[in-house]
């Protein structure tokens, strides 16, 4: 059974400071990696989507990479700002074409300006 | 584009009552729609997938005849507690997809059974 993991739970910093989000995952055959954001109270947004070919993804301040064998994902965001606080998600699809997507518990991020 | 949206928001309902949630896609037809249930501070937990027009398929755990799923559309799908009781408590978000790999999420639905 696939379980992903994400570490910290919370993390605060200082506006500006460039900050790295772990994720963690036991099973390795999957078929993408999905990172997202949820506002408190509101739904997901999609923010960076890795096939499992490939490396790495960026978007413009957010870098997310994916090291499929070790099982483990980072999202790095870039001179951070108050408006990047929100609870970051991180989730993973199992190969084999099914679309369930395993998701982590998330870690909060709070920009402090 | 790609926008789903959940009606009703919010709703508090007495604790044996029915409620219903619907998940909509506004600007696409979802061949299949998922909807998921999230406890503080907990991720996300599948319940059930729903393919338009065919039965729902339910996770492990999770009573199919609390949690009453209709796709009856490609653009709706429903979800009715039944006889909920305060820890049904929770928030619900549906997603959809029209093209495998992306899925839409809508904004979700905070239920309070009291």
């Amino acid at each position: 059974k696939q379980e992903v993991t994400q570490i910290p739970a919370a993390l605060s910093v200082p506006e500006g400071e460039n900050l790295v989000l772990n994720c963690s995952f036991t099973d390795s055959a999957i078929y993408n990696l999905q990172w997202f954001r949820q506002d408190p109270g509101k739904g997901l947004t999609s923010l960076l989507l890795i096939q499992s070919s490939q490396r790495e993804q960026t978007s413009g301040r957010l870098n997310a990479s994916l090291d499929k064998s070790s099982g483990r994902s980072t999202l790095y965001i870039a001179a951070s700002q108050p408006g990047d606080s929100a609870t970051y998600l991180c989730a993973v699809r199992a190969q084999g074409g099914s679309e369930k997507l395993v998701f982590g518990k998330g870690t909060k991020l709070t920009v402090n300006p | 584009g790609a926008v789903v949206s959940q009606h009703p928001s919010w709703v508090i309902c007495k604790s044996g009552t029915s409620v219903k949630i619907e998940c909509r896609s506004l600007d696409f037809q979802a061949t299949t729609m998922f909807w998921y249930r999230q406890f503080p501070k907990q991720s996300l937990m599948l319940m059930a997938t729903s393919n338009e027009g065919s039965k729902a398929t339910y996770e492990q755990g999770v009573e199919k005849d609390k949690f009453l799923i209709n796709h009856a559309s490609l653009t709706l799908s429903t979800l009715t507690v039944t006889s909920a009781h305060p820890e049904d408590s929770s928030f619900y978000i549906c997603s959809a997809t029209d093209l495998p790999p992306e899925q839409y999420f809508g904004p979700g639905t905070r239920l309070t059974v009291t």
